[in-house]
């Protein structure tokens, strides 16, 4: 399953919202419901981290500025007000078939 | 919450192999499942292979599959990775992360990195 991303670099004001698209070659729903799309955000010389998972789920401690949407082959990340801590590169994956696959990443900076 | 601890940057020569460790601790280790992934400086993140917790089962790229074994240890906790025949192509920072046997609640727990570098 391969995974595209857009865009791939994001330049983003303090306070203002931010989306990141994640498409996939095949749908992500599982027979129980679930689309298995991941997001992580890898922070500047640091290992990722789990953002959101199994499309709209936030990870323990994850701010609910941050929200996962979508289904099937189509899956947008969303900030709704982007803060300095946001700054990092983003990744979407499909966790639905071995090998888990990546998209290629989307840089957040601010302006 | 849990931690995986993973051992140190390691240098080796192109035909050589190398064993990166991944220790768990403040989790029940046959909870949850080992994958790995790597990323090559500047790049983006490759799935490498996942390893079941109590070392029954495991799963490689495609790419990778006839050079890597992953193995899990219930005794000490930890995970092990090992890449032969190592060319300059695999250099990158390898990551393991746990995995939820049974419910899918995302790669939650990422270790800090191994740097791996290949060169004459």
């Amino acid at each position: 399953i391969v995974m595209t991303q857009s865009p791939l670099s994001l330049s983003v004001t303090p306070g203002e919202p931010a989306s990141i698209s994640c498409r996939s070659t095949q749908s992500l729903l599982h027979s129980s419901g679930s689309n298995y799309l991941d997001w992580y955000l890898q922070k500047p010389g640091r290992s990722p981290q789990l953002l959101i998972y199994l499309n709209s789920n936030r990870a323990s401690g994850v701010p609910d500025r941050f929200s996962g949407s979508g289904s099937g082959t189509h899956f947008t990340l969303t900030i709704s007000r982007v803060e300095a801590d946001d700054v990092g590169v983003y990744y979407c994956m499909q966790a639905l078939q071995t090998p888990g696959t990546f998209g290629q990443g989307t840089k957040l900076e601010l302006k | 919450q849990g931690q995986l601890v993973q051992s140190g940057a390691e240098v080796r020569k192109p035909g050589a192999s190398v064993k990166v460790s991944c220790k768990a601790s403040g989790y029940i280790f046959t909870e949850y499942d080992i994958t790995w992934v790597r990323q090559v400086a500047g790049q983006g993140l490759e799935w490498v292979g996942w390893v079941s917790s109590d070392n029954s089962k495991a799963n490689y790229a495609h790419n990778l599959q006839d050079r890597v074994t992953m193995t899990a240890d219930t005794s000490t906790s930890t995970a092990h990775m090992e890449l032969k025949s190592l060319t300059s192509a695999d250099t990158a920072v390898y990551y393991c992360v746990r995995e939820h046997r049974v419910y899918y609640y995302g790669m939650d727990v990422w270790g800090q990195g191994t740097t791996v570098t290949v060169s004459s």
